[in-house]
């Protein structure tokens, strides 16, 4: 079974420019969260998707935009790149109902410059 | 609004020492409560979780966690800390749909282990 895997793991862009993360969801998952972890700071909720659609969205602004494949991997996408979007960004994926544990890959550092 | 509270930042405990890291969470509801580890450049690594029945949970590598719904406190303990131990540690509260868990973390406690 593998596990959930995260993609670039580094990258650097200027501000202003639009960039791509891509998660692959662990064997049997069918739900991808991403989360937004800034420096010294706890993750933060950016959205969550299930079947295909977007099922939930923290406090985050519509620059931040995702897919969900019919395989279950994702994408998340951020326009405008501002300063204070340089992060550690995790993806988590899940079985779907109750009581279902979220398992987490290594997260991509986005820095932007 | 749900929320979580780490209120210590940064503790450092003796190789050997007990551990005890504390959570306050803020949530309408029964809530799901989390603890992860998060080693330097990692992922976070689950270590225990309750959902509901007995209060006291069991986790991984020697942590339990005691849920206290008077005092809406889930803290972490250890009984005897490993130097392998010195991590970030990240409390969370679960909020639950059909399609699962969307997370709310607190800032997390950062654990150094002294010899």
């Amino acid at each position: 079974e593998t596990g959930v895997t995260q993609s670039p793991t580094h990258l650097i862009k200027t501000r202003g420019q639009q960039v791509t993360l891509r998660c692959s969801s662990q064997s049997g998952h069918n739900t991808v969260s991403w989360y937004q972890q800034a420096l010294g700071q706890g993750p933060q909720f950016i959205f969550q998707y299930y079947r295909e659609e977007e099922n939930g969205r923290g406090n985050f602004p519509p620059r931040f935009s995702g897919l969900q494949f019919p395989n279950y991997s994702s994408e998340l996408n951020v326009n405008a790149l501002e300063l204070d979007d340089s992060a550690l960004y995790l993806c988590a994926s899940s079985r779907e109902g109750m009581n279902t544990e979220a398992f987490f890959g290594q997260g991509t550092r986005l820095t932007v410059v | 609004a749900q929320s979580v509270t780490q209120p210590d930042i940064h503790i450092t405990v003796s190789e050997g020492a007990s551990l005890e890291l504390r959570c306050n969470y803020s949530y309408g509801a029964t809530p799901y409560l989390f603890w992860y580890v998060q080693s330097p450049g990692q992922g976070l690594q689950l270590l225990l979780k309750y959902f509901s029945g007995d209060t006291l949970v069991q986790g991984i590598k020697g942590f339990e966690a005691e849920f206290k719904r008077s005092q809406s406190s889930f803290n972490l303990r250890k009984p005897s800390v490993h130097w392998s131990d010195a991590a970030e540690y990240f409390c969370a509260v679960g909020s639950y749909n059909q399609a699962g868990t969307a997370l709310i973390f607190g800032k997390g406690t950062t654990l150094s282990v002294s010899s």
